[in-house]
C-alpha cells in the first residue's frame, strides 16, 4: 500500500513553454501532498504544500505564480512550470500523506529545460 | 523541528548489519523521529519511524535511546540493493513538514 505515482518521468521542454507533473496517490486518499525540488547533489528541498480543494501553501523564496499547484482531488495534485527556463531544470519530487501523517513519495520527475 | 546530524558517509560489507546513527539533541518530547533512503534517481523510500520505543518493520529497526538525543536505523542484512542515501529526520506531530538534511551516504561492499 501507499503508493505514488508521478507523470511523467521525465520531461525535455523548451525555453518559455509551460510543463505539466502529475501526481496521484493510487492507493489512498491524500489529505496533503507536497512538492519538492531536488538540484544534482543537493538534498530535497520542500517547494510548496497543498490540501485538496484549497489553495497552496509556498515556502519561503518559491514563486506561486511560476509554480501553480492544483490540488483538484484527494488523489491528484499537479505541478505546472510556467514559462520554464533553464535554471528550472530539476528532479521534481511529489508526496503525499494519509489519515497517519507518514509522507509517501512518487518517483519523481526529471525536467530539462533547453 | 529538531535538527539532526548524520556522518556524511559509511561503508558497510555486503551480509553485514549496517547501522546509521544520528543525532538529535533539541528533540521535544512530541517529535518523531523518521528515516528515509534515496536511491539513485529515484524518489525517498520511507523505512521506519518511532517517538521513544525501538521499532522494527521488514525493512529495518531503529533504536532510540532513552534520553532521546539520539537514535540508530538498523539494516539486519545488508544487500547492494541497500545502496543510498539515508534521512533521519525529527517531525513534530501535527506539522507535516518534513525538513531533508544532507543524509548519509551509504554503501554496500561486495
Amino acid at each position: 500500500g501507499a503508493v505514488v505515482s508521478q507523470h511523467p518521468s521525465r520531461v525535455i521542454c523548451k525555453s518559455g513553454t509551460s510543463v505539466k507533473i502529475e501526481c496521484r496517490s493510487l492507493d489512498f486518499q491524500a489529505t496533503t501532498m507536497f512538492w519538492y525540488r531536488q538540484f544534482p547533489k543537493q538534498s530535497l528541498m520542500l517547494m510548496a504544500t497543498s490540501n485538496e480543494g484549497s489553495k497552496a501553501t509556498y515556502e519561503q523564496g518559491v514563486e506561486k505564480d511560476k509554480f501553480l499547484i492544483n490540488h483538484a482531488s484527494l488523489t491528484l495534485s499537479t505541478l505546472t512550470v510556467t514559462s520554464a527556463h533553464p535554471e528550472d531544470s530539476s528532479f521534481y519530487i511529489c508526496s503525499a500523506t494519509g489519515l497517519k501523517e507518514t509522507q509517501y513519495f512518487g518517483p519523481g520527475t526529471r525536467l530539462l529545460v533547453l | 523541528d529538531a535538527k539532526t546530524t548524520q556522518p556524511p558517509s559509511m561503508d558497510c560489507a555486503e551480509g553485514r548489519a549496517a547501522n546509521l546513527p544520528c543525532n538529535h539533541s533539541t528533540i521535544s518530547g512530541n517529535e518523531y523521529v523518521y528515516w528515509y533512503r534515496q536511491i539513485h534517481s529515484q524518489g525517498p523510500q520511507y523505512i521506519i519511524h518511532g517517538l521513544k520505543n525501538n521499532e522494527t518493520n521488514e525493512m529495518a529497526s531503529l533504536i532510540i535511546t532513552e534520553d532521546r538525543k539520539s537514535s540508530t536505523l538498523i539494516l539486519p542484512h545488508a544487500t547492494l540493493r541497500d545502496t543510498a542515501v539515508y534521512y533521519c529526520i525529527v517531525k513534530t506531530a501535527g506539522n507535516e513538514k518534513l525538513t531533508f538534511g544532507t543524509g548519509t551516504r551509504l554503501t554496500i561492499i561486495p
